[in-house]
């Protein structure tokens, strides 16, 4: 079955811009979790949605934001860039939202270098 | 605030022989530890995970281990072929935010043959 898809792969965008990625899971996943990759900070976690609702947040600021559609598709929105938003965003996938295999399936990433 | 710490940025290891990975947590309400592997231009892919209640989990060459009285875990490959060469990283998450998982800084594993 297909995987985890994230639209678009690369972008690059200036500072005060706002971006917008998004993410199609594995069908049949309801919940969907974003994360941002640094260099310096590593994987941390966004946020995640199960059917329509925010479920958890992560210790982002309030211009990251995010949501999910009835189809489970999900979109996080970046307003008001800053250079520290370079990165790459990925999105994870799970079947249902107690999935305590903790067996989260990963997209490839969305790179976004703010310039 | 680094919860979940893998402390060697990176570890080369000769074909054949054992590849031990570390992890080091401090947030006593994880119970629940994963270890992820990531090749470049991927995203992570789940390799093995172990729950609070058990000190070991074994899938085929893979093997993790659980102290949690040192709040320490590691992952054992055995043995280690060049395609285990990628960057690994340790996650915990509690039961309260279950798919919020908290990841090291990761270990980035060489295999050389």
């Amino acid at each position: 079955k297909a995987g985890v898809t994230q639209t678009p792969r690369y972008l690059i965008k200036t500072r005060g811009q706002q971006v917008t990625l998004s993410c199609s899971p594995i069908s049949g996943h309801r919940s969907v979790s974003w994360y941002q990759q640094t260099p310096g900070q590593g994987l941390q976690f966004l946020f995640e949605y199960f059917s329509e609702t925010q479920r958890n947040k992560g210790n982002f600021p309030g211009r990251f934001s995010g949501r999910q559609f009835s189809n489970s598709r999900s979109e996080m929105n970046v307003s008001t860039l800053e250079l520290g938003d370079s990165a790459l965003y990925l999105c994870a996938s799970s079947l249902t939202d107690r999935a305590r295999t903790g067996e989260l399936f990963f997209g490839e990433g969305s790179r976004l270098t703010v310039l | 605030d680094q919860q979940v710490k893998q402390n060697s940025p990176s570890l080369s290891v000769q074909e054949g022989r054992i590849s031990i990975l570390n992890c080091d947590y401090t947030n006593s309400m994880f119970d629940y530890f994963l270890w992820y592997k990531k090749y470049p231009a991927e995203g992570p892919t789940f390799l093995i995970s172990i729950s609070s209640i058990k000190d070991k989990n074994e899938d085929g060459r893979f093997t993790v281990f659980l102290n949690k009285s040192a709040k320490h875990l590691s992952l054992h490959i055995v043995p280690s072929q060049p395609g285990d060469s990628a960057v690994y990283f340790c996650a915990a998450s509690s039961f309260q935010g279950a798919q919020k998982l908290v990841f090291g800084q990761g270990t980035r594993l060489t295999i050389n043959p």
